[in-house]
């Protein structure tokens, strides 16, 4: 099965600096991967994605890149400011016998300091 | 508000007991996943249920078992509760439209407490 590796496991970082969050998959099948923003005691919530068909994708502050031949993804954020900080999870999905299938990274806590 | 409904959101009970976790997905979603959440961790991936099929399985303990019913609703049932089972239990739901893959959008989920 799928298999995401996510790193680093926290990150600290002061405000208005960039923050970088990586994540590896080991399934080729695996073509989208999304992002998920879980504030304390929240649910986590789609932030991007991207499909397989694309390299890079941005949205204002956030951008995910995606290297379909190093089976490896990564979210960028910019100018961070004390609210991004969360816990980030990426995942991998893929389609298959009739059904997606899920895997979940482990997990970055992210600290913007004032 | 995510569309996906679980109830009900704070559990306590004691040692031994089970209990019953309900999770309405968003209308339409065939995929129904249930993940458990323990203090600063991340999320781990018990069990999923498509259209009414277990299709795939994690770390699901033997004391815990899941359904999903013809309505689409699931239920996750914990029995002989332990200590360590304290923890906040999240319901998503995905849709996957003529087989692309679409996002999985969470419950708010049940923080379930043993005591």
């Amino acid at each position: 099965g799928e298999n995401v590796e996510q790193h680093p496991s926290t990150l600290s970082v002061q405000e208005g600096d960039s923050a970088v969050i990586k994540c590896t998959y080991s399934d080729s099948a695996s073509n989208y991967f999304p992002w998920y923003k879980q504030e304390l005691g929240k649910r986590p919530q789609l932030i991007i994605d991207i499909r397989s068909n694309v390299g890079e994708k941005k949205d204002q502050r956030i951008a995910v890149t995606l290297n379909k031949t190093a089976k490896h993804f990564s979210l960028h954020i910019t100018e961070t400011q004390p609210e991004d900080s969360a816990v980030y999870f990426c995942a991998a999905s893929y389609y298959s016998g009739g059904y997606q299938k899920v895997t979940f990274g482990t997990g970055t806590k992210l600290q913007v300091i004032p | 508000d995510s569309g996906v409904t679980q109830t009900p959101k704070h559990l306590i009970t004691a040692t031994g007991q089970r209990v019953t976790l309900r999770c309405s997905p968003r209308s339409g979603d065939l995929s129904v996943y249930w993940y458990q959440q323990s203090l600063d961790q991340g999320l781990q991936f018990l069990i999923q249920y498509y259209n009414g099929e277990e299709r795939a399985k994690g770390n699901i303990l033997e004391r815990f078992s899941a359904q999903q019913f013809p309505d689409l609703h699931s239920e996750l049932n914990l029995s002989s509760l332990e200590l360590g089972d304290s923890a906040l239990y999240f319901c998503a739901s995905s849709a996957s439209p003529g087989g692309m893959n679409t996002e999985a959008f969470f419950g708010q989920g049940t923080r379930l407490t043993v005591v």
